[in-house]
């Protein structure tokens, strides 16, 4: 089964500082990548998401990701952050089980901290 | 819009009884899921449907049952054997069959009391 480790639970930056949010998953095998940014008491919204094709994936919001496989890892990044961007970010993968159809495997999520 | 709702978004139930939890969309999917989210846990997985009258368990499905018997709905119950029910639950959906991008409801906060 996939699964998704997300390296830091809290990322503390301050205002216009670039950051990079660190995302591995287990399995080398074709996969759909996602980062999904949730601000609190809310749903989850689509940063970015890799399906095929060129490995640098950019996003709303000024983000953007890179695929590694060899490295199996789609870490996030933003050059300049912003108070308003601190929010819960969760790296995620597509999961297909034989003969149960896709589900989406999520990490434990990184609190982004932008401080002033 | 199309989209996906979630209620209520707070639920309050006293420890023992069966409560349901709501999710509806039309986006026309094929594809829903519940989730629930713990502080530091992320989102753990319940059930899932792929399409109408069918659902699979999740990694955490003890103490949930669900239903799919119309597209648009895939109710949650959280049973009285659920242990500790007291967390935050998320509704997505997804299309079939490429399911390239879940799409979320704004979630239900359910405290036993």
């Amino acid at each position: 089964a996939q699964s998704v480790t997300q390296l830091d639970s809290q990322v503390p930056v301050f205002e216009e500082a670039p950051v990079e949010l660190r995302c591995n998953y287990s399995s080398s095998v074709s996969v759909y990548l996602f980062w999904y940014v949730q601000y609190p008491n809310q749903g989850l919204q689509l940063l970015l998401k890799y399906l095929s094709g060129s490995t640098l994936v950019k996003g709303i919001n000024g983000f953007e990701a890179e695929f590694n496989k060899s490295q199996t890892s789609f870490h996030l990044r933003k050059p300049s952050v912003h108070i308003s961007d601190t929010a819960e970010y969760f790296c995620a993968v597509s999961d297909k089980k034989e003969g149960q159809g896709f589900s989406f495997i999520f990490g434990k999520g990184t609190r982004l901290l932008v401080k002033p | 819009d199309g989209g996906i709702t979630q209620s209520p978004k707070y639920l309050f139930r006293k420890e023992g009884q069966n409560v349901t939890l709501s999710c509806e969309q039309n986006l026309n999917h094929d594809a829903m899921y519940w989730y629930r989210q713990d502080p530091g846990q992320g989102l753990r997985l319940i059930y899932y449907s792929q399409i109408v009258n069918d659902f699979q368990k999740g990694d955490i499905a003890e103490g949930y049952s669900v239903s799919r018997e119309k597209k648009e709905s895939f109710p949650l119950t959280v049973t009285s054997a659920q242990k500790n029910p007291t967390a935050f639950y998320l509704c997505a959906s997804s299309m079939r069959p490429e399911n390239t991008e879940a799409f979320f409801g704004q979630g239900t906060r359910l405290t036993v009391v």
